[in-house]
Formats: structure tokens, C-alpha cells, sequence
């Protein structure tokens, strides 16, 4: 099974802050993955597919890049709407989710 | 608009049984790829069990494969997770989940609220 690593865990951040949460897949997983917000109590939301396209809807603050084992999603100057979890997930082979970043108030 | 709406959650007692429904409405049901995705309060997601469009591909974690069997049924526009023998460590918010595309090679666009199954004696 691919396994998907994401850092750092918790990330501390003010408003207007530029954000950058990194994946790592076990094996290349070419450019199959996802990147969700999380927010408590509430089923997750897609922001990127396919590393760096991006959800109809999605604030163009979110982008996402990166290809192969390594993938960063970055959120260009972080909104007080944006403190949340975010995962990431290949799906080149079956779906995995990353643990989990949770964006917290500075 | 899609919507997705889960049923059958509830108390089970250890080695019991629960079946999970999720009601489609909003889109071509055999069109897409589906999901349950489970989440322990306050832990990460794990995708469960997947199915194709065409239903021809299916997908189970490690974790209930054996244990469970997901179906859809076009007719109805519902997506099934049949689970047995179940275990604490089953319990869990249950999401279904509608893929972007009809192969399993798919992101998740749309997603139910969840619901809960407790598996406790």
C-alpha cells in the first residue's frame, strides 16, 4: 500500500500569512492527489485534484504543485475562514489519506 | 445539486452486523466512482471500500476486507456497505463519498454529512 506522510502535523499561523503543507508519497504516485479542508464537525471539502488544479469554487489563494513523491499545497495569505485540517490523498492506486495538518491561530 | 445522504448508523453490540445506505440524488449514479470513508473522532480518514461506476471495480481496506461488501444499486441511486463481525475498532463517522470521475483513479468532489456507527457491548 501507498503511504502518505504530510508536514509538518500542527501548523501555528497569523492572517496574511503564506502557508505551505508538504506530502510525501511511499512511491511515485505521478500527479494522483487531492488536497481537503477539514473543519470540525463537517465532512471534508476538495481544493485541489490532480496536485494543482483547482476546485471549482476554491479561493485562488489555494494552489497546489508537485508531481512523483513530493507534493506541497500552499494557501497564499491565510483567511481567518482557512484555520481548519487539511489532508492530503493519492489515489494512483486505491485511495490513501495523509494524517493530517491542522492549521491553528497564531 | 448532488447530495449525499447516509443512513444505518447506530449502537451495535461486538460481532454484530449493520448495513449503511447512501442515498444519491443529483447526478448520473453510474457515472461516478463511490466510497465510504471512516473517521475516528478527532483521528485522520481511511478509505474503507470503493466501487467504479460500472461496479465492475471494487476496493476494500486490509482493515474489513472479509468483513465487508459494498453494492450500488442504479435503480435506487444508492450506494450499500454491508458490515459483519464487526469491532471497537470499527467505530466510527462514516462519509460517503462520490468520486470526480467513474474509475477508482478519482478525487472526492462530493461528500455526505456521515453517520455514526459505535460498536460497543
Amino acid at each position: 500500500d501507498i503511504q502518505m506522510t504530510q508536514s509538518p502535523s500542527t501548523l501555528s499561523a497569523s492572517v496574511g500569512d503564506r502557508v505551505t503543507i508538504t506530502c510525501r508519497a511511499s512511491q511515485s504516485i505521478s500527479s494522483w492527489l487531492a488536497w481537503y479542508q477539514q473543519k470540525p464537525g463537517k465532512a471534508p471539502k476538495l481544493l485541489i485534484y490532480k496536485a494543482s488544479n483547482l476546485e471549482s469554487g476554491v479561493p485562488s489563494r489555494f494552489s497546489g504543485s508537485g508531481s512523483g513523491t513530493e507534493f506541497t499545497l500552499t494557501i497564499s495569505s491565510l483567511q481567518p475562514d482557512d484555520f481548519a485540517t487539511y489532508y492530503c490523498q493519492q489515489y494512483n492506486s486505491y485511495w490513501t489519506f495523509g494524517q493530517g495538518t491542522k492549521v491553528e491561530i497564531k | 445539486e448532488v447530495q449525499l445522504l447516509e443512513s444505518g448508523g447506530g449502537l451495535v453490540q461486538p460481532g454484530g452486523s449493520l448495513r449503511l445506505s447512501c442515498a444519491a440524488s443529483g447526478f448520473t449514479f453510474s457515472n461516478y466512482a463511490m466510497s465510504w470513508v471512516r473517521q475516528v473522532p478527532g483521528k485522520g480518514l481511511e478509505c474503507v471500500s470503493a466501487i467504479s461506476g460500472s461496479g465492475g471495480y471494487t476496493y476494500y481496506a486490509d482493515s474489513v476486507k472479509g468483513r465487508s461488501t459494498i453494492s450500488g444499486d442504479t435503480s435506487k441511486n444508492t450506494l450499500y456497505l454491508q458490515m459483519n463481525s464487526l469491532r471497537a475498532e470499527d467505530t466510527a463517522v462514516y462519509y460517503c463519498a462520490k468520486g470526480k470521475y467513474q474509475l477508482l483513479r478519482s478525487a472526492v468532489d462530493y461528500w455526505g454529512q456521515g453517520t455514526l456507527v459505535t460498536v460497543s457491548s
